[in-house]
């Protein structure tokens, strides 16, 4: 059984440019989290979805982040007109039910130049 | 509003030495889980355990082993006997419910365990 993926592992992004990264969830789980980690510093929540469905984006920047997990495909976090401080590493985590426990996938390093 | 605290940022120890973690949180929910995760050089998150709020049984698996005491709000984690591949940052973290469509999560600071040979 495949964990929960996440691609790509490493994303170099100029200011201004886009940045999209994936989130396959493990099978069976219909639940997706996405947080960002700064550097040195613990998890933070950013977004809750279900298939085709925002529940919480209660973490989510107000401009330029947006969230996804439509009905076929991956989860996809955008960020649009990427800045130095959006560097972090974004994990996805997901789970079978909703309040199951979170398996995380191995997270996408995004850097900023 | 919850809120997990990791009281320790860093502890060193030797290898061989017993390690405790220490967890507190906060919350007004009955209903609620406890969660430890670990983070190593490599950077994935690696689930550890869950332990739902009714359940205040300690548990042992292998060299950890966890010690919930609700009466504390506390969730310390033990590493026995611990070795050089321990070294990591170990999250505590707390689920709540929102409503009937999901969980709150929130994770603890972090402490990042360094065990030197």
């Amino acid at each position: 059984n495949a964990g929960v993926m996440q691609n790509p592992r490493h994303l170099v992004r100029r200011r201004g440019q886009e940045a999209r990264l994936r989130c396959s969830p493990m099978k069976g789980h219909s639940h997706v989290y996405w947080y960002r980690q700064l550097p040195e510093e613990g998890l933070k929540f950013m977004v809750y979805l279900q298939k085709e469905n925002i529940i919480d984006e209660s973490g989510m920047p107000k401009e330029r982040f947006s969230a996804e997990f439509p009905k076929e495909g991956p989860s996809i976090l955008r960020i649009q007109q990427v800045v130095r401080g959006d560097s972090a590493a974004y994990f996805c985590a997901t789970s079978f039910g909703v309040r199951d426990t979170q398996y995380f996938g191995p997270g996408t390093r995004l850097t900023v130049l | 509003a919850q809120k997990v605290t990791q009281a320790q940022t860093e502890i060193s120890v030797v290898e061989k030495e017993d390690v405790t973690l220490d967890c507190v949180y906060e919350t007004r929910d009955t209903t609620y889980y406890l969660f430890w995760y670990k983070q190593p050089p490599s950077g994935e998150l690696v689930f550890l355990i869950r332990r739902n709020s009714f359940d205040e049984q300690n548990e042992i698996s292998g060299r950890y082993s966890w010690n919930f005491q609700k009466s504390t709000s506390s969730f310390n984690f033990t590493i026995t006997a611990s070795q050089v591949v321990d070294s990591a940052v170990y999250f505590c973290a707390l689920s709540e419910a929102l409503g009937n469509y999901g969980q709150n999560f929130v994770f603890g600071p972090g402490t990042r365990l360094s065990v030197l040979p």
